[in-house]
């Protein structure tokens, strides 16, 4: 099956500074991209839909100048948090959206953890 | 998309079917029936899709009924490995932004 990773797994920062997330297609292309949140003993929060060589699509609560996104090729999105405080700890997962069937293949995750 | 409902938790004896249910009275012709499941600290990981037809794969069966108002995912022998949170999700099938809404799955712990 088609393979997604994510850049580091975990991460550890201090308050106010900003941390960038790497989010890669393997072995295939993907136009679109998602990011995701989860909280612990929560269900995932989609944050945005990201589209190769156009601005991301924010879900309605997000704050798309918090949590930048960029993805520049059609192998790698990433999702900057700016300013990180402790209420951003949180599991980050991204998925792909395979061309061919039109599945969506998720990543491992990345824990994020702000001090 | 249409919403679902799950329980919140199952139990299932290891080397027995684990039977997972899921609503969705409010389907729409157009869309899918998608399992996923989550072990913990883990992405989700894809397990079978339907419309309306019963689908088997190699992780799993998917069971539709005829009105497609709910769906029951079976793994026929459950291990200790599956547990997890497993969550049905309806959507339409590709599309340029489709994308998958997660409710609050159903934890399946599989006992020993």
């Amino acid at each position: 099956g088609a393979v997604v990773s994510q850049h580091p797994s975990r991460v550890i920062c201090k308050s106010g500074t900003s941390v960038k997330i790497e989010c890669r297609s393997l072995d295939f292309q993907a136009t679109t991209m998602f990011w995701y949140r989860q909280f612990p003993k929560q269900s995932l929060m989609l944050m945005a839909t990201s589209n190769e060589g156009s601005k991301a699509t924010y879900e309605q609560g997000v704050e798309k100048d918090k949590f930048l996104i960029n993805h520049a090729s059609l192998t790698l999105s990433t999702l900057t948090v700016t300013s990180a405080h402790p209420e951003d700890s949180s599991f980050y997962i991204c998925s792909a959206r395979a061309p061919d069937p039109s599945e969506q293949y998720f990543g491992p995750g990345t824990r994020l953890t702000v001090t | 998309d249409a919403k679902t409902t799950q329980p919140p938790s199952m139990d299932c004896a290891e080397g027995r079917a684990a039977n997972l249910p899921c609503n969705h009275s409010t389907i729409s012709g157009n869309e899918y029936v998608y399992w996923y499941r989550q072990i913990h600290s883990q992405g989700p990981q894809y397990i079978i899709h339907g419309l309306k037809n019963n689908e088997t794969n190699e992780m799993a069966s998917l069971i539709i009924t005829e009105d497609r108002k709910s769906s029951t995912l079976i793994l026929p022998h459950a291990t200790l490995r599956d547990t997890a949170v497993y969550y049905c999700i309806v959507k339409s099938f590709g599309g340029a932004t489709n994308k998958l809404i997660f409710g609050t799955g159903t934890l399946l712990a599989v006992q020993p």
